[in-house]
Parts: structure tokens; sequence; C-alpha cells
């Protein structure tokens, strides 16, 4: 169980373009979703949690407005990375918790998806 | 001082030895402990999680936590080169957000 997927698994675009990334818990609810980026041989960093109909709470020095996310339902999350540049371009990774049946503690990682901007 | 401390490696072992990853942290608050495997260019996957001190085994797999000296352990027996990855410790306090606090990995290497 505790199946967490993302899609696309890799993707390239063109600088100044937007990307939609997904994020699917499939045979749970995911009531917190959490968005990381790790670079090569670097620990996740968390850009942002979100809560099933709630705005995402972004960290410090995420611009949520380039990053737009949205957890329109306890399955799906969307991370949308808009104008892309090339300093974007990373590994891009979701995780999920479903916090009552967890008591809030284990969290489940998506495969993850490495953008490209070019 | 960075919250979660875990030496990047690599570690190079050969198949069957024991192997022992470590993670310092300096917030005491912490209550909750867990493991991460991470496999090139794929997402963390939760191996194994324990609360407060104390040990917890599961296969070739034991975690450990010393609470006193801020320290915890995962030890994995027999190794094989299946298990060549990247660990990540990751540890959260109780109560509130719960958003772990995460190392930056040890990479292990297993050889023939």
């Amino acid at each position: 169980g505790a199946v967490v997927s993302q899609h696309p698994s890799r993707v390239i675009c063109k600088s100044g373009t937007s990307v939609k990334i997904e994020c699917r818990s499939l045979d749970f609810q995911a009531t917190t979703m959490f968005w990381y980026r790790q670079f090569p041989k670097q620990s996740l960093m968390l850009m942002a949690t979100s809560n099933e109909g709630s705005k995402a709470t972004y960290e410090q020095g995420v611009e949520k407005d380039k990053f737009l996310i949205n957890h329109a339902s306890l399955t799906l999350s969307t991370l949308t990375v808009t104008s892309a540049h090339p300093e974007d371009s990373s590994f891009y990774i979701c995780s999920a918790r479903d916090d009552i049946a967890s008591g809030g503690t284990e969290q489940y990682f998506g495969p993850g998806t490495r953008l490209t901007v070019t | 001082q960075k919250e979660v401390e875990q030496d990047p490696g690599p570690l190079s072992v050969p198949e069957g030895a024991i192997v022992s990853l470590n993670c310092t942290y300096s917030n005491s608050a912490f209550q909750y402990f867990m493991w991460y495997r991470q496999y090139s260019r794929k997402g963390p996957e939760l191996l194994m999680y324990t609360y407060s001190s104390g040990n917890k085994e599961d296969g070739r797999f034991t975690a450990q936590v010393d609470k006193s000296s801020k320290y915890i352990s995962l030890f994995i027996r027999d190794s094989q080169p299946s298990d060549s990855a990247t660990y990540l410790c990751a540890m959260t306090i109780t109560g509130g957000s719960y958003i772990p606090t995460f190392g930056r990995g040890t990479s292990l290497i297993v050889h023939p």
C-alpha cells in the first residue's frame, strides 16, 4: 500500500514556457502533500506544503507565483512551474501523507520528475 | 550548525559486510525518526521508522536511536549490491505539522 505516483517522470521544455507536474496518491487519501526539489548529491529541499482544499504554505525563498501548487482533491496535487528558466532544471519530488491514518508521521514519496529547461 | 548532520560518503563496502549509517542532530525535541532509501533518479522509499529511543529490527535492517547522544543509526546486515543507494535520515517533532527535517543522505556502494 501507500503508493504515490508522479507524472511525467521527465520533461524537457523551452525557457519561458510553463510545465505542470501531477502527484497522485493511489491507495490512500493524502490530507497533506509536500513538494520537494533535489539537486544532485543534495538532500531534499522542501518547497511547499499543501492541505486539500487550502492554499499551499511555501517555504522561505520559494516564489509562490512561480511555483503554483494546487491540492484540489484528497488524491491529487499539481505543481506548475511558470515561465521556466534553465535554473529551474531540477528533480522535483512530491510526497503524501494521510494525517488521519498515520497520525501525521509517515509520508510516502513519488518517483520524482526530472525537469530540464533549455 | 545544521539541525541534522549526515556524512554524504560515499561509503564503499564488500558484499556481506555489516553497514553502519549514522546521523546526528541538534534539536532535542525530535521524537520520531525515519530512514529512507533512494535509488538513483528515484523518489525516496520509507525503510523504517522509530519513535523515541531504542532499537527496531526489520529483516536485515536495524534502526537505533540514542536520544541522550542525539545520534541515530541504521545497520544493514549481510549487505547486498542491491542495497547500493543513498540513505537519508529524517526526523520530526511530535505534534504540530510533523514536517520532517532530512539529512543530506549517505551514498552506499556495496560491491560484489
